[in-house]
């Protein structure tokens, strides 16, 4: 069994457009992430939730919005969609908060054209 | 200037021999710093996590010492082997405001 999971893997589209990418975890984990990979291997933090709260917001534009369903969820629209956007999106979850080790998942290439 | 700094960017070794991965960090007030490995095209995969009052940390052929008065880690790899090519990320978290930062990385070849 996968312990975290992202759909889709792939993902182009165009600009200006609507996405969602979901991600879902099956180890019981209170606390979920959500990063940002650029086309240069720099993995960022963009948001954090704890039970269903953020707790971490970089400073990610709005038009990026983190929903959390429930604790095993934590899904990432994007609306708008920039060029500037393309990369891959990576999608962990740890215990709770603190010093737990993260799992994560294989990642979603966005590409924008 | 990144609050997190690694060298080597790079790294090419013989399969067999030992390596040693750099990791400098500014970050304050220190609350914990992680060693990823990352597998192309995959997510990256936890090595150890260091707090504060932890010198040094062993996962199997993996070893991260961590200087917390220099603000220094470094990861030895021993005895390398083809599957260790990877890029390995270093991650500093300060204390009591869950801010994670993260180094480039050192993208490891082992060759044969």
């Amino acid at each position: 069994d996968t312990a975290v999971s992202q759909t889709p893997k792939y993902l182009v589209t165009q600009m200006g457009n609507d996405k969602s990418i979901k991600c879902e975890q099956n180890l019981g984990h209170d606390t979920m992430y959500w990063y940002k990979q650029d086309s240069k291997k720099f993995l960022k933090i963009m948001f954090s939730y704890n039970n269903k709260e953020l707790i971490i917001n970089e400073t990610v534009p709005n038009r990026f919005s983190p929903k959390s369903p429930d604790k095993a969820h934590l899904n990432l629209h994007i609306n708008s969609l920039e060029l500037g956007d393309s990369a891959v999106y990576f999608c962990a979850s740890s215990q709770t908060q603190g010093v737990y080790e993260q799992y994560f998942g294989p990642g979603t290439r966005l590409t924008v054209t | 200037k990144n609050q997190v700094e690694q060298s080597p960017q790079s790294l090419i070794i013989l399969e067999g021999k030992n390596c040693t991965l750099q990791c400098n960090y500014t970050v304050s007030p220190f609350s914990n710093l992680r060693w990823y490995k990352q597998d192309t095209g995959r997510g990256p995969v936890s090595l150890t996590i260091m707090t504060f009052s932890e010198n040094t940390k062993s996962n199997g052929r993996y070893t991260a010492t961590l200087d917390a008065d220099t603000k220094q880690s470094s990861l030895h790899i021993t005895a390398s082997q083809l599957s260790d090519s990877a890029s390995y990320i270093c991650v500093v978290s300060a204390w009591g405001n869950n801010d994670m930062r993260f180094g480039a990385g050192t993208r490891l070849t082992v060759k044969p």
